[in-house]
């Protein structure tokens, strides 16, 4: 059963420390996506990648966050330094060839205290 | 602003009730529409999509959203809810003019009392 894998699946971390955060989209796909959900916001685009290059970043904070495709089986999501309002949970989806539709991983809990 | 508007932030209906949540887009061309689920706790799923043909498309559990291109419109659809339809639901739209940006709604959560 083809599923979009994240770790981990609850951080909690003090203010000003780095935290990562990891996805594994489904095999063949070339669209990722990094989404934070908050009750405030909803789902906010962050970051998305098609065969490992960024196309849009633009819903990122840049100078904490930033996101990576080391390979097309692993993307990553860093913030540095970490802040009590980036606590969230973050999703990770992937797809293939866009516009298609996306899937979801279960998502990282984070908290920053 | 090109956005994705869902109209109700929280609905509350009985068992057995019909429901209808609205969507409405502001991306001009060609568009793929989707209605995702998420239960307490729980990951996006999909319920439905569309990308061409007949605008009435029919998705899991009995939901079905209708495509009405002149209204900018993707309305979701069950005719009877139950207990277990408890979740928030998300309607999303990718353009192709945005380059194959997945962008939702605020969200509509949905109680359905027993």
């Amino acid at each position: 059963d083809a599923r979009v894998t994240q770790t981990p699946r609850d951080k909690v971390t003090e203010m000003g420390q780095e935290v990562t955060m990891r996805c594994q989209p489904i095999l063949g796909h070339n669209t990722v996506f990094w989404y934070r959900q908050t009750m405030m916001q909803g789902l906010e685009l962050l970051a998305y990648f098609r065969n490992r290059a960024p196309l849009d970043d633009s819903g990122m904070p840049k100078d904490r966050f930033s996101a990576e495709m080391p390979d097309a089986t692993l993307a990553t999501l860093k913030i540095q330094p970490s802040e009590p309002r980036d606590s969230a949970v973050y999703f990770c989806a992937s797809g293939s060839d866009a516009p298609s539709e996306a899937f979801f991983g279960q998502g990282t809990r984070l908290t920053v205290v | 602003a090109q956005s994705v508007s869902q109209h109700n932030h929280h609905v509350i209906l009985s068992e057995a009730a019909s429901l209808e949540l609205g969507c409405n887009y502001s991306y001009g061309g060609t568009v793929n529409l989707f209605w995702y689920v998420q239960y307490p706790g729980q990951h996006l799923q999909l319920l439905l999509k569309y990308f061409s043909g007949d605008p009435l498309v029919k998705g899991i559990k009995g939901f079905e959203a209708e495509f009405i291109k002149s209204k900018f419109s993707f309305n979701l659809r069950k005719p009877s809810v139950q207990w277990s339809d408890t979740a928030e639901y998300f309607c999303a739209v990718n353009a192709y003019n945005q380059g194959g940006k997945l962008i939702f709604g605020q969200g509509t959560e949905l109680s359905v009392k027993p």
